[in-house]
């Protein structure tokens, strides 16, 4: 079986600051893994994906997070916070056993951004 | 273009009830899944629908839940007799499938199951 681990429940930085949020995976082979994000009252967006192409994988409003299978670890970065970054980070693997792959979801880290 | 719409955005029942939760998935989708938020349990997988392979209903919590999808399209979850365990965020998704890569899954804003 193939599980997540978010390492922090909540994380507060100031605006302006660098944004680290954790996430180690296991899985009996390569997996694929999964950033998304929730804004409060609205729907989950993927933020990136890593499926075994590049292991330092780009996502939409700058953030990013670089595969490290030694470390098994997944861990999502952005160099400077924006108030609007704050919300909800679920880290996530994928089961791999068939073409439609259903997501194991970590517990979530919340993001907050102060000014 | 229109995203995965889910009805109804929010549903209080009585214990004991059976409810009815809706989703209409992106159009060519060929997948469809189903997911619970709840704050005990996090976020977790239901069942799946691929295409016209049986479904994978591995994650449905009991034999209360059911799910259908009805000309590879729109799907219903079907909850009888809720308890108020059941309370959560029910979130449907929808991907398109194509050989053996991963397509993202597109999520609704998902039905806030109350139950009394």
């Amino acid at each position: 079986a193939q599980s997540v681990t978010q390492l922090d429940s909540h994380v507060s930085v100031s605006e302006g600051t660098p944004v680290l949020l954790r996430c180690n995976y296991s899985s009996s082979y390569s997996p694929s893994l999964f950033w998304y994000v929730q804004h409060p009252n609205k729907g989950l967006q993927l933020l990136l994906k890593y499926t075994s192409a590049a292991t330092l994988v780009k996502g939409i409003n700058g953030f990013e997070a670089e595969f490290k299978k030694s470390e098994t670890s997944f861990h999502l970065t952005k160099p400077s916070a924006h108030m609007s970054d704050a919300a909800e980070y679920f880290c996530v693997v994928s089961d791999r056993s068939g073409t439609a792959s259903k997501l194991t979801f970590g517990t979530g880290t919340r993001l907050q951004v102060t000014l | 273009g229109a995203g995965v719409s889910q009805s109804p955005s929010n549903k209080v029942t009585e214990k004991g009830k059976d409810v009815e939760l809706r989703c209409d998935p992106i159009s060519g989708h060929t997948a469809l899944y189903w997911y619970r938020q709840s704050l005990g349990q996090g976020l977790e997988f239901l069942i799946y629908f691929q295409g016209n392979s049986a479904p994978d209903k591995s994650g449905l919590p009991s034999d209360r839940f059911s799910a259908e999808r009805t000309g590879g399209s729109v799907s219903t979850l079907t909850i009888q007799r809720t308890q108020q365990e059941d309370s959560a965020v029910y979130l449907c998704a929808s991907s398109l499938v194509q050989g053996a890569r991963y397509n993202e899954q597109f999520f609704g804003p998902g039905t806030r199951l109350t139950v009394l």
